[in-house]
């Protein structure tokens, strides 16, 4: 059973850090692709970061870049989101996602860990 | 960068209508689009991928439509555990973002 348990959040000042973690397990870890959603509460969803299979690529949103950081450990089948100068706007539960890759060569999210919440206030 | 639009906002129908919800994008994204539906206190739930295909085990009631900036999600007759929040998400150039969502609610 494909498994994915985030961990690390909390409460945490305005310009503070935190460190996310995502366990994954089930699956082979390092053959996907993953990824990190965000959702403020109340709010829609919001696409933040992925990463490759291998780590050599990483992609973020606008809003966080020079902030996050993603990054994985293949060996211990861990997903990580280093988060750096947090803003109250960063408030939100962050979930793990596998991305499955698709014949077309497209992968969208097919797991989703339950999240983790995020405060950002003084 | 790409920006998703969806409408309606909000979908009020009843069981066994049909829904019908739209989801534009700024630019082509091909056919790499993806439907998702969250319930409250879920996480969301992959339908639709490739603009058409249904992911494992989702009702043949969903189908989605469309490619380059023009996508429809189609629920064809609407059960009572359809009523929740449905996203689009393109997946053809970062960043990724998904749109704003559409409440389909009774």
């Amino acid at each position: 059973e494909v498994q994915l348990v985030e961990s690390g959040g909390g409460l945490v000042q305005p310009g503070g850090s935190l460190r996310l973690s995502c366990a994954a397990s089930g699956f082979t870890f390092s053959d996907y692709w993953v990824t990190w959603v965000r959702q403020a509460p109340g709010k829609g969803v919001e696409w933040v970061a992925n990463i490759k299979q291998d780590g050599s690529a990483e992609y973020y949103v606008d809003s966080v870049k020079g902030r996050f950081t993603i990054s994985r450990d293949n060996a211990k089948s861990s997903l990580y989101l280093q988060m750096n100068s947090l803003r109250a706007e960063d408030t939100a539960v962050y979930f793990c996602v596998r991305d499955n890759c698709y014949a077309s060569g497209a992968c969208y999210g097919d797991y989703w860990g339950q999240g983790i919440l995020v405060t950002v206030s003084s | 960068e790409i920006v998703l639009t969806q409408s309606p906002a909000t979908l009020s129908l009843s069981p066994g209508e049909r829904a019908t919800l739209s989801c534009r994008a700024s630019q082509s994204v091909r056919n790499f689009l993806a439907w998702y539906q969250q319930k409250p206190g879920q996480t969301p739930r992959l339908l639709i991928y490739d603009a058409s295909n249904r992911a494992t085990g989702v009702p043949a009631r969903f189908s989605g439509s469309g490619s380059g900036t023009d996508f429809t999600l189609t629920i064809s007759s609407l059960e009572p555990e359809d009523f929740a929040v449905y996203y689009c998400h393109q997946r053809a150039r970062w960043p990724l973002p998904f749109g704003p969502g559409t409440k389909v609610e009774i």
